[in-house]
This record gives C-alpha cells, structure tokens and sequence, in this order.
C-alpha cells in the first residue's frame, strides 16, 4: 500500500514563503510521478496549480512554484497572501495506472 | 466552455447502491482520461477511479469489486456504479478530467454521497 505523505499543517507569516513538501512512505518522489498540486478551500472543488511537477496552470500566479526537493516534490509558495490560507494537496501518478493523493497540509497565513 | 457537471447524490443505506453521474460539455468524454476523487466530511482527497481514453479502468482498493467506472460516449457522461455501500463511502464525490501528463485538469462542483441507516 503506497502512502504519499504530507504535512499536516503548516503556518506562514503575510509575505513570507513557505515550502510544503510531498514524499512516499517508501521511496522517492521523481518527475516520473508526474507530481502534481492542487489548492483547495472549504466548500469548494480543488483549483490545478501545478502539473508534471514544476508547470503551473493556466491563471496560478507566479509566486507558485514546483519542484523536487530532495527526494519529495515540494511547493513552494514566495509572497504568501491571506487569501493563500487554503488545503494543499499533492497528488503522484503511479505507474500502474493508479494516482495516489497526500493527506494534506492545511496552510495557515498569520 | 468546458465543464463537468455532476448528478444529485443521495441517502443510501448501507449496502445498498447508487449511480452516479457527470455530464461533460465542451471536450469529448471518450477522448480523455476521467477520473472520480472523493472527499469523506472533514477529511482529505482520496482519489477513487480512472477510466482511460482506450477505456482501461482502475479502482482504489478500498473500493475495488464495489465501485465500477464507465461512460456513455452518446451522451458525453462519466458514471460511477457504486454497489455495497459502506458508512465510510459517505463523502463529496467529484469527477475531473485527467490529462495525458496525469493530472487533472478540470473539476466539477461535486455530489454529496451519504451512507447511513
């Protein structure tokens, strides 16, 4: 059984930046798990922010990066806003056709 | 405009079944990968099924022999068959297509899926 791990909760200071970080129980995270992120508020679909690790999607701005940070993919967010207050969720596309999501790291921006 | 537009859920029983659907506007069903994700209250994503364009098909395993995937290309809808349903099966339902670089792309608003006696 394959857990893709995540912080829990992560808290950052307005302007600040913040790294969150999504690893495998077992292993390492590569491009060839096509990492990809997606922020989520209460009560409300996922957004797409990042893709095939390091490619933002279409309106994400910029302050949003991706990458592999060590052996996770990792995102990275420079400038965080209050309204950046949000889930984040990493998701790797397993070779035998299964996709796989972290837990979840719950940002709090204060 | 692309979207993806999801059935009423409902209250089911435990053990008991439902279908539910997602009708897709805008790109065409059987020429993408599709995929449901679910969402249990206060919990996180969990991602639950995928139906490729060539029309293979996978299962998390905690719904695996339960739940089946499939499409009407007629009528550009995903649905998910979801029989013996279990307390834990409650959650928001969303369906999402999924691109050739695995990843999805675009989400609709989700069904809410209650399991209770």
């Amino acid at each position: 059984q394959t857990v893709v791990t995540q912080e829990p909760s992560f808290s950052v200071s307005p302007g600040g930046t913040v790294t969150l970080t999504c690893g495998l129980s077992s292993g390492s995270v590569s491009t060839s798990y096509y990492p990809s992120w997606y922020q989520q508020t209460p009560g409300q679909a996922p957004r797409t922010l990042i893709y095939s690790t390091d490619t933002r999607s279409s309106g994400v701005p910029d302050r949003f990066s991706g990458s592999i940070f060590g052996n996770k993919a990792a995102l990275t967010i420079t400038g965080a806003q209050a309204d950046d207050e949000s889930a984040y969720y990493c998701v790797l596309y397993m070779r035998s056709g299964i996709w796989v999501f972290g837990g979840g790291t719950k940002l709090t921006v204060l | 405009e692309v979207q993806l537009v999801e059935t009423e859920g409902g209250l089911i029983q435990p053990g008991g079944s439902l279908r539910i659907s997602c009708a897709a506007s805008g790109f065409t069903v059987s020429t993408n990968d599709m995929s449901w994700v679910r969402q249990a209250p206060g919990l996180g994503l969990e991602w639950v099924s995928v139906i490729y364009s060539g029309g293979a098909t996978f299962y998390a395993d905690s719904v695996k022999g339960r739940f089946t995937i499939s499409r009407d290309n007629s009528k550009n809808t995903l649905y998910l068959q979801m029989n013996s349903l279990r307390v834990e099966d409650t959650a928001v339902y969303y369906c999402a297509r999924a691109t050739k670089v695995h990843y999805m792309d675009v989400w609709g608003k989700g069904t809410t899926v209650t399991v209770s006696s």
